[in-house]
C-alpha cells in the first residue's frame, strides 16, 4: 500500500518561494509518475506538474500556466518529491497534494494534502 | 489548451441512478479518469481509463466515453456517494481536470 505525505510551511510571504516535500513510502519509485496538484478553498483541482523517474534520470512536465515558476525534483535515495513555486501571490493559496500515477492512467494514490497560505 | 466541462451539480434520489458528464473536444480519443472527493479529504480514484474500477470501488460505479462526452454513472445511489466528482485526462503530457460536479443524494 503506497503512502504519500506532504510537508512544508503553511505560511509563505508574497513574492517568496513556496517549498514543499512529499515523502513516498513505496519500496520502488521507478516507472511511476509523481505529481503535484493543488486546490484553492472551495474550488476545483489544478494539476501543477509531474516527474517521471526511471533508472538514473527523471523527466518533467508542467502546467503551461505555471511552468515559468515551478520546479519539481525527486531525491531517489530519500524518496522525497519536492515542489518549488517562485514569486507566489495570494492566488497560490491552496491545499497542495502529491499523487502517484502510471503511464496513461489516473492518480491512484494521494497524500492527505497540506494547506498553504500566501500572506501579504 | 484543452478544456473539460462538467455540470455544476447533479441530484439523485436515494437508490436511483446518477449520471455525471464530462465534455471535451473528441474526448472519446483519450483515456478518462474519475475522482470522488468528500469534504476535507483527498480525491479518490473511482474509474480509470474510461471504465475500469480500482480495487475496492463498488460495482455501482461505471464509466463510458464516446465522441465528445465521457460519463460516470452511479447506480443505486447511497448517501455515502454525496461528494464532488472530477474527470481528468492527459493532453499531450499535460494533466487536465474537469470543473467538478457536486452530487447530492436526496
Amino acid at each position: 500500500q503506497e503512502e504519500l505525505q506532504e510537508s512544508g510551511p503553511g505560511l509563505v510571504k508574497a513574492s517568496e518561494t513556496l517549498s514543499l516535500t512529499c515523502t513516498v513510502s513505496d519500496a520502488s519509485i521507478d516507472n511511476y509518475y509523481f505529481n503535484w496538484i493543488r486546490q484553492p478553498a472551495g474550488k476545483g483541482l489544478e494539476w501543477i506538474g509531474r516527474i517521471y523517474y526511471t533508472g538514473s534520470s527523471g523527466s518533467t512536465n508542467f502546467n503551461p500556466s505555471l511552468q515559468s515558476r515551478v520546479t519539481i525534483s525527486l531525491d531517489t535515495s530519500k524518496k522525497h518529491l519536492s515542489l518549488k513555486l517562485t514569486s507566489v501571490t495570494a492566488a497560490d493559496t491552496a491545499v497542495y497534494y502529491c499523487a502517484r500515477g502510471v503511464a496513461g492512467g489516473g492518480f491512484d494514490y494521494w497524500g492527505q494534502g497540506t494547506p498553504v497560505t500566501v500572506s501579504s | 489548451s484543452y478544456e473539460l466541462s462538467q455540470p455544476l451539480s447533479v441530484s439523485v434520489a436515494l437508490g436511483q441512478t446518477a449520471r455525471i458528464t464530462c465534455g471535451g473536444n473528441n474526448i472519446g480519443s483519450k483515456n478518462v479518469h474519475w475522482y470522488q472527493q468528500k469534504p476535507g479529504q483527498a480525491p479518490v480514484l473511482v474509474i480509470y481509463r474510461d471504465k475500469n474500477r480500482p480495487s475496492g470501488i463498488p460495482e455501482r460505479f461505471s464509466g463510458s466515453n464516446s465522441e465528445n462526452t465521457a460519463t460516470l454513472t452511479i447506480s443505486r445511489a447511497q448517501a455515502g456517494d454525496e461528494a464532488d466528482y472530477y474527470c481528468q485526462v492527459w493532453d499531450t503530457s499535460i494533466g487536465v481536470f474537469g470543473t467538478g460536479t457536486k452530487v447530492t443524494v436526496l
